[in-house]
């Protein structure tokens, strides 16, 4: 079975700081992308990262980043400078079964301080 | 501009009562999915259509139904055989596999 595990269920950083948020996964897939989500309180999701396996270089969006560890099956995400706004729930995710079909984590809830 | 469109925001049931999700999509996209969100559980598949007039079941589709008359439409009825149907729903979409595109949700509390 293909699961997806965060084991980070609560974490908090100061305004400013950098975090990094765990995510591992299962798979025996040899091409796939991985994908981070956000879900502030409004409960909009929105799609923060997309990472291609068959890809060396870690995607980067801005002061968000992923360490992708395709040997280890890990994807974590890095949120640098972190600002007020990043507070959210943060969902890590992937296609099951080689099909546009995501399975997701169970979230982070991330709670950035001022 | 394209997007998503869920309503309503907040529904309420009574017991034994079927009530309908809408979830309307102008991306021109061919998949469709529902899903669940408890505290604590993530998001869990319910029904899931990649194309007009097909669509299967996810891990959690007992006491839900779903159709796929249009393109653009993927209702999500929950009826009275799903026994704790409280929790916040998400229709989304997609187009290979650039990822999804999220509705903002409906909240819907039995009463």
């Amino acid at each position: 079975a293909q699961t997806v595990t965060q084991s980070q269920p609560e974490m908090s950083v100061q305004e400013a700081e950098t975090v990094t948020l765990s995510c591992t996964y299962d798979t025996s897939e040899s091409n796939y992308y991985l994908f981070w989500y956000k879900q502030p309180p409004s409960r909009q999701m929105i799609l923060v990262i997309r990472q291609e396996a068959y890809k060396q270089q870690n995607a980067t969006e801005n002061r968000f980043s992923v360490n992708f560890q395709k040997a280890a099956k890990s994807f974590s995400l890095k949120i640098s400078d972190s600002q007020l706004g990043d507070t959210a729930m943060y969902f890590c995710a992937f296609p099951r079964g080689g099909s546009e079909k995501l399975v997701f984590g169970k979230g982070t809830k991330l709670t950035v301080n001022p | 501009d394209g997007g998503i469109t869920q309503s309503p925001k907040y529904l309420f049931r009574k017991e034994g009562q079927n009530v309908t999700l809408s979830c309307e999509q102008n991306l021109n996209h061919d998949a469709m999915y529902w899903y669940r969100q408890d505290p604590g559980q993530g998001l869990r598949l319910i029904y899931y259509s990649q194309i007009v007039n097909d669509f299967q079941k996810g891990d959690i589709a007992e006491g839900y139904s779903v159709s796929r008359e249009k393109k653009e439409s993927f209702p999500l009825t929950v009826t009275s055989a799903q026994k704790n149907p409280t929790a916040f729903y998400l229709c989304a979409s997609s187009m290979g596999f650039e990822g999804y595109t999220f509705g903002s949700g409906t909240r819907l509390t039995v009463v």
